[in-house]
């Protein structure tokens, strides 16, 4: 099956400065990978996403691109603020099942 | 309002003895699925249903079943829950079409302990 790995899997930034989690697949199948914020306590909520007919594709402060040769994607988040800080999951998607990172945790420090 | 629900919240039990954790949708979604969540290990997918009566196994089936007679219910029975199916749950549906995915809505979790 699919193999999603993630990293790094902690990360703190200062507020305003950008953060960047990537993930590689194993599966060159996989054709959709959508990203999760998970606050404490709570559900995972979708925050982006991407199809592996785009290479980039953005949403205010919130991009994630893929590059399908190499077999990665990226969140990228710019102009990070306290409410940023969180745990981030990538995903890969291939047919009917979804194969997740195993999270970063982000912290945005004001 | 659009959501997924799941019952109960938190539960308690003892090793053996049968459970099971209800999951209800009111998208009509064709598309759900059970995950496990544990610390270090992110998510993972237990079983999915693309339809009524249509149930397939997910990466870490062992220990649970499923069923799915009405579109909106999925259920999760544990028949004999043992120690180290204690984690946090969670359901989660979306309109799913073959070849394509969409939006998953995740329910907002069951923290299961087994003693």
């Amino acid at each position: 099956g699919e193999n999603v790995e993630q990293h790094p899997s902690t990360l703190s930034v200062q507020e305003g400065d950008s953060a960047v989690i990537k993930c590689t697949y194993s599966d060159s199948a996989s054709n959709y990978f959508p990203w999760y914020k998970q606050e404490l306590g709570k559900r995972p909520q979708l925050i982006i996403d991407i199809r592996s007919n785009v290479g980039e594709k953005k949403d205010q402060r919130i991009a994630v691109t893929l590059n399908k040769t190499a077999k990665h994607f990226s969140l990228h988040i710019t102009e990070t603020q306290p409410e940023d800080s969180a745990v981030y999951f990538c995903a890969a998607s291939y047919g009917n099942q979804f194969y997740f990172g195993t999270g970063t945790s982000l912290t945005v420090i004001p | 309002e659009a959501q997924v629900t799941q019952n109960p919240r938190y539960l308690i039990t003892v090793t053996g003895k049968k459970l099971t954790v209800t999951c209800s949708q009111n998208m009509n979604h064709e598309y759900m699925s059970w995950y496990r969540q544990d610390p270090g290990l992110g998510l993972r997918q237990i079983y999915y249903s693309m339809n009524v009566e249509v149930t397939d196994k997910g990466d870490v089936p062992e220990g649970y079943k499923v069923s799915r007679k009405e579109k909106r219910n999925f259920p999760l029975i544990l028949e004999s829950p043992s120690p180290n199916q204690t984690s946090l749950y969670f359901c989660a549906s979306t309109t799913k079409r073959e070849w394509a995915s969409d939006t998953q809505y995740f329910g907002p979790g069951t923290r299961l302990t087994v003693l």
